[in-house]
Parts: C-alpha cells; structure tokens; sequence
C-alpha cells in the first residue's frame, strides 16, 4: 500500500520538551499538509508544505515549524510543549490537482 | 461563529435506518465540500465530494449542499453496523489539493445491530 504513512503511532512528552513528527507522502505526491486535531474537534490546519517551502499557514503560533525533504517526506516539529498540544497529529499528502490522502495520524499526549 | 458548525453527536440509531448528517457554515467563498468518515485511531478518509449546490449519490450515501442556505447534509440508506465512526464535514474555496480544508467538529455515529 503506497498510503501516506506516520511514524511514530504514538508519543509521550513532558511539558517545555520538543516533538519531531515524521511523514512519509502518497506515491505520487508532491504537497504535505498538517493537520492538529484535538479530541472531540475536527482537524485544524497547521501549514502546507511544497518544494521544500512552506506555502500556506494557519493559524499556529511560531512554536510549530515543520520541513519538507528532496523526496518530499516532511517532519514537523513542537517546541517548548503546552499541555493544549495533546492532540492527534494528521499529515495528508495531495497534488495540485487532486484531493488529499490523509495518514493515520500520531497521537501525542503533553503530561 | 466558527467557519464551519457541525453537531457533535452521539448519533445512535438501529441497523437499516436512515441516517442524516448536517453542517452549516458562514463563509461564502466555500464552493467544494466533502464528506470525511473517520474510524477510531484511524485517519480521515474521503466518502464524497461536490461541487457547488445539488446532489450527489454513491450507492447507499447521498450528499446535499444548498449554497443559498449555506447548509450541507449526508444521508446514509440502510445503515450497517460498520457505518459507525465519526463523520467530519470539510469545505474549501478551490479545489486543488493545495487549498487548506476547513472541517466541522465532526458527528460520533453509532449504528446498532
């Protein structure tokens, strides 16, 4: 299965510490977007990233910064943790011309 | 208001029933909408997809967007058990896969056998 795939599944981090998320894009896709969704809401847009630049933001403070690579996987880091961070994590990846495929996530909790 | 207002549930209904499913929304731009269905630990997947106001069917799901009351639903026929998940309504302005979507809460459905 050529799916976006999200590594890790899951992760425990303690307030004020620093989370590197990673993402690997669909075969085929060149755009990684992330998405915050904490429990009971929908996703919420984070940035979007193409040709190794972030081309679009929400509205996330600077604490959230992200990359993307020459073979289009993109990481996504958090710094100096909040507790409000707990959230599940999505990466989709798209083409201009299509719709998004979305990975299942990685759950992080701020204890 | 939020951009996007969707019914959190729970939704609980028997086996067979008909299931229907509502967002609203206030910003006028929005001209694609989707409905995502979400399993438990599980990524959102597309179910379907139109374009400005009118129907939409895919064997037993029907969507519906009226552009003039800024409402969109999804109907489910004949609901299984494994129709239970959450169910997230998304918008956007354009449709390329370069536009941020913007979802609902999303509405916890639960089908019982």
């Amino acid at each position: 299965d050529a799916g976006v795939t999200q590594s890790p599944t899951h992760l425990i981090k303690t307030r004020g510490q620093q989370v590197t998320l990673r993402c690997s894009p669909k075969s085929g896709h060149d755009t990684v977007s992330w998405y915050q969704q904490a429990l009971g809401q929908g996703p919420q847009f984070i940035f979007q990233y193409y040709e190794e630049e972030e081309r679009q933001r929400g509205n996330f403070p600077d604490r959230f910064s992200g990359h993307q690579f020459p073979n289009y996987s993109s990481e996504l880091n958090v710094n100096a943790l909040l507790l409000g961070d707990s959230a599940l994590y999505l990466c989709a990846s798209s083409l201009s011309s299509d719709g998004y495929t979305f990975g299942s996530g990685t759950r992080l909790t701020v204890v | 208001q939020k951009e996007v207002e969707q019914d959190p549930g729970p939704l609980s209904v028997p086996e067979g029933a008909i299931v229907s499913l509502n967002c609203t929304y206030s910003n006028s731009a929005f001209q694609y909408f989707m409905w995502y269905r979400q399993y438990s630990r599980k990524g959102p997947e597309l179910l379907m997809y139109t374009y400005s106001s009118g129907n939409k069917e895919d064997g037993r799901f029907t969507a519906q967007v009226d552009k003039s009351s800024k409402y969109i639903s999804l109907f489910i026929r004949d609901s299984q058990p494994s129709d239970s998940a959450t169910y997230l309504c998304a918008m956007s302005a354009r449709q390329s896969g370069n536009t941020p979507l913007v979802f609902g809460k999303g509405t916890r459905l639960s089908v019982i056998a």
